[in-house]
């Protein structure tokens, strides 16, 4: 079975504070993601990586960073904090056999920014 | 632009059946998926489609429409598990996925 680990369930931190979203996938994935989900909205891409080392923008890359040092760990990094980013940050991967790939999820962490 | 629209809330019995619709608008479709989600925990794969039809999957089914824009996902012999929310996606011509905002399944005794 896939697993993809997520270094929190819950986060609570202070505006302005640089808050660090660790994912941990245990299936050899070439590609992950990180999205957010709201209440009333889709999920909606942050920043995605198909390799090691490389990272591309998705549709709300404003205030975020990524890192991808290793192949199955991928970081989201909020550099300064709004209350804005209050949300569930939801990690994913998938394994690249072609142009279609299921996408496997994390549990999530809920953020809470004050 | 690119768009997916699925009811926000429905309500069933258990024992009966649901038919979750879900209608999209996006730049090329290279296939459609569902995923179910329970509340406070990780979105699950469930289906994916990229011909029109229906695939059958034990008690959940997902049907496709490809000149409609159109896809369903029907669940038989609802029971209280099923209570969760139900997301459909878009795979667009970038291959990017276009995620609806999910339908919010409630199950009654």
């Amino acid at each position: 079975d896939v697993k993809v680990t997520q270094s929190s369930r819950y986060l609570v931190k202070r505006t302005g504070e640089k808050v660090f979203l660790e994912c941990v996938q245990d299936m050899d994935h070439e590609n992950m993601f990180w999205y957010r989900q709201d209440p009333g909205l889709g999920l909606r891409l942050i920043y995605f990586s198909y390799d090691v080392k490389m990272k591309e923008k998705g549709d709300i890359p404003e205030g975020y960073s990524v890192s991808r040092e290793k192949k199955e760990r991928f970081s989201l990094i909020l550099e300064s904090a709004s209350t804005n980013q209050t949300s569930m940050y939801l990690c994913a991967s998938s394994p690249r056999t072609g142009d279609v790939d299921t996408q496997y999820f994390g549990p999530g962490t809920r953020l809470t920014v004050l | 632009g690119q768009n997916i629209d699925q009811p926000t809330e429905m309500t069933a019995t258990e024992g009966a059946i649901v038919q979750i619709n879900c209608t999209y608008q996006t730049s090329g479709f290279n296939g459609l998926f569902w995923y179910q989600q329970h509340a406070g925990e990780a979105p699950t794969f469930l289906s994916y489609n990229v011909l029109d039809g229906l695939e059958e999957k034990g008690r959940f089914s997902s049907f496709l429409s490809r000149s409609k824009g159109y896809s369903y996902l029907l669940l038989k012999e609802l029971q209280m598990k099923d209570s969760a929310s139900y997301l459909c996606a878009v795979i667009d011509s970038n291959y990017q996925l276009i995620w609806g905002a999910g339908t919010k399944l409630i199950i009654k005794p």
